[in-house]
């Protein structure tokens, strides 16, 4: 089954504690992304990725890296998470930079 | 702040067509107009998208204004597993989208 698959899909951690969420899709696609979503906020884009070894910054970057050594793979790393990073987060792929992405289940992050 | 603006919610009754307007007046020419929708707190699912031509799916209709500034998305026979947030979202390569507050559609019997 196509699809992409998030971990994990819920955390509870604290201040300063490095995590990573990993995200990986088995469609081949070239394109990845990360969003969060917050209340009254809608989904905003943290960074993208157009293909192995290529990332590049969304909306909201700060306080993320990204890393993109294969090309299923597309994690999301939180070096030292604050609890403004609390948040819904989702990953999504697509075949080609302009086609339909498909999203992950969301990984629900709480900082404390 | 999103490039569109649509309304913040809007009720169909079950069975009945549903259509959800779309404001993109500052799109650029080679911007799509890209829908997907959220149902409570899952991953967004796309619906459909299109450049300059009305586009057709098994989900749904997209109607696009010839001057691009506005757009339609029709769900031609509503159920009630359609109550969710509509994303109306302009864009080129995917590396600017906003997804925005969406429209929140109430299917009711």
């Amino acid at each position: 089954e196509a699809q992409v698959t998030q971990n994990p899909r819920y955390l509870i951690t604290v201040t300063g504690k490095k995590l990573t969420v990993t995200c990986s899709q088995n469609m081949n696609h070239e394109y990845m992304s990360w969003y969060r979503q917050d209340p009254g906020l809608g989904l905003r884009q943290i960074y993208y990725s157009m293909n192995v070894e290529v990332t590049d910054k969304g909306d909201v970057p700060e306080g993320y890296k990204v890393s993109r050594k294969e090309k299923r793979n597309f994690p999301l790393i939180l070096e030292s998470p604050s609890p403004n990073q609390t948040s819904l987060y989702f990953c999504a792929s697509a075949y080609i930079p302009a086609g339909e992405q498909f999203f992950g289940p969301g990984t629900r992050l709480t900082v404390l | 702040d999103a490039k569109t603006t649509q309304p913040p919610s809007m009720d169909c009754a079950e069975g009945r067509a549903a259509n959800l307007p779309c404001n993109h007046s500052t799109i650029s020419g080679n911007e799509y107009v890209y829908w997907y929708r959220q149902i409570h707190s899952q991953g967004p699912q796309y619906i459909i998208h299109g450049l300059k031509n009305n586009e057709t799916n098994e989900m749904a209709s997209l109607i696009i204004t010839e001057d691009r500034k506005s757009s339609t998305l029709i769900l031609p026979h509503a159920t009630l597993r359609d109550t969710a947030v509509y994303y109306c979202i302009a864009d080129y390569n995917n590396n600017d989208m906003r997804f925005g507050a969406g429209t929140r559609l109430t299917v009711k019997p």
